[in-house]
């Protein structure tokens, strides 16, 4: 397996405009993670998944974030408008519901202007 | 949510033993603890992950006393490479429709291995 799929790895956008991250999990998890990461406020979950529906989105910021998992293969995350405090490494996770484990995609680097 | 507290950075030299100690005053019967390892531009990687004693992998050992309201992560004869930031972690397993418990990994140890 490839392990993680994250597309884009790097963005970079004017301020109000959407951004889309795409997550690919590993085939066969059944958890999905978004994380968010900054130097203040260090890594945080956004919101989770089991079996494609949404678990705990308590972690997502506000309205302007939105998460979807259509299908166990891939996953979204937007942001509409995009501000500038956004600016982070946006991390998506997988794992097997028996284990602890999880597994970290590449990572998107997102810039808001 | 048991919270964990760990330093906020440590250093040390190539060829000695390491051990980073996380608090976990907290934690609840069901809860295990997991270490991550996170390296700059990348994602977090899983280290090891125990319950009480010691775990011990081909990368790193786990001290977890008996009260349990601890852990050590114990690296040893590390080398540059071992720089990065490391996260404890405690939680229960999640079944389906678990709660988030063991997913606050907040902002790590930064360890820094020198020559």
């Amino acid at each position: 397996d490839a392990g993680v799929i994250q597309s884009p790895r790097h963005e970079v956008t004017e301020m109000g405009q959407e951004v889309t991250l795409r997550c690919k999990p590993i085939s066969g998890h059944d958890y999905l993670f978004w994380y968010r990461q900054t130097m203040m406020r260090g890594l945080e979950l956004l919101i989770y998944f089991n079996n494609n529906v949404p678990i705990d989105d308590s972690g997502m910021p506000e309205d302007r974030f939105s998460a979807k998992m259509p299908n166990a293969s891939f996953s979204t995350l937007k942001i509409q408008p995009s501000e500038p405090r956004d600016s982070a490494v946006y991390f998506c996770a997988s794992r097997d519901i028996d284990y602890n484990e999880q597994f970290f995609g590449p990572g998107t680097r997102l810039t808001v202007l | 949510l048991a919270k964990t507290t760990q330093p906020i950075s440590m250093d040390s030299y190539e060829g000695q033993e390491v051990n980073i100690t996380c608090s976990h005053n907290n934690i609840a019967t069901n809860d295990y603890i997991t270490w991550y390892q996170q390296f700059p531009s990348q994602g977090p990687r899983f280290i090891i992950q125990g319950y009480k004693t010691k775990v011990t992998n081909e990368v790193a050992s786990l001290f977890i006393p008996a009260d349990r309201k601890s852990s050590t992560l114990s690296l040893p004869r590390v080398s540059l490479s071992d720089t990065a930031v490391y996260y404890c972690l405690v939680g229960g397993i999640m079944y389906s429709g678990g709660g988030a418990d063991g997913l606050t990994f907040g902002k790590g140890t930064h360890l820094i291995i020198q020559p």
